[in-house]
């Protein structure tokens, strides 16, 4: 069973714009991850926040968690085409990763 | 450090047949996940190893799926009597238990059943 929800499930945007997703989930965590995954491929490890952490900048991404309302948001700035993927949050659950359903990101050059 | 591994890449099979995949995890990772993901969505967990131990099975992983890491190395993941809802990208993760939460995907075994 899927954690939750990622909003938008698409979002198209130009080379060099900003990028934000949001991620809800349901239950308590510890951590929270965001994965990257290129058309028919594997999934790529982004950025990890801890639940007592309230944002994370990793490059170009940034991380924000809020476990009052259970959300998390991403974003990407200056956007480049190739980060057209799907991206996934996932929350750890005793061990193992419960993904959310992903945002598919198109960036057009 | 190679990454993680899988074979095949692609399994087409007929309705009825078993089907077993292979996971090459990262040599010194002791957890070893197994997750299915079908079109649309975000990957399911299935079942996991640490070591040679099977700690957890999801319900998702019914009678005719059978998961093993004999040597707490590599694991195969049988899926006998396939049907075509187990049409799905099944996706092996290893992890180094102490080092963080973070997972490292293969590539995933496509699977297609006719």
């Amino acid at each position: 069973s899927q954690q939750g929800e990622e909003d938008p499930q698409a979002l198209s945007i130009q080379e060099g714009e900003n990028a934000t997703m949001n991620c809800s989930y349901k239950t308590s965590i510890n951590n929270l991850q965001w994965y990257r995954q290129n058309s028919g491929r594997g999934l790529v490890h982004l950025i990890l926040i801890r639940s007592n952490e309230r944002e994370k900048h990793s490059g170009r991404l940034r991380v924000t968690l809020d476990t009052s309302k259970k959300s998390s948001s991403l974003l990407i700035t200056a956007s480049r085409a190739a980060d057209t993927a799907s991206y996934f949050c996932a929350t750890d659950d005793t061990d193992k990763l419960i993904f959310g359903t992903g945002t598919r990101l198109q960036v057009f050059p | 450090d190679t990454g993680v591994s899988q074979n095949p890449r692609h399994k087409i099979t007929k309705r009825g047949q078993n089907v077993t995949f292979r996971c090459d995890p990262i040599s010194e990772h002791n957890r070893l996940y197994w997750y299915r993901q079908t079109l649309g969505q975000g990957p399911e967990f299935l079942t996991y190893f640490q070591n040679e131990a099977q700690l957890e099975k999801s319900r998702l992983l019914s009678d005719r799926f059978s998961a093993e890491r004999p040597k707490g190395s590599f694991s195969t993941l049988e899926i006998q009597r396939t049907e075509q809802g187990d049409s799905a990208m099944y996706l092996c993760a290893s992890s180094l238990v102490g080092t963080g939460d973070e997972q490292y995907f293969g590539p995933g075994t496509r699977l297609t059943v006719t």
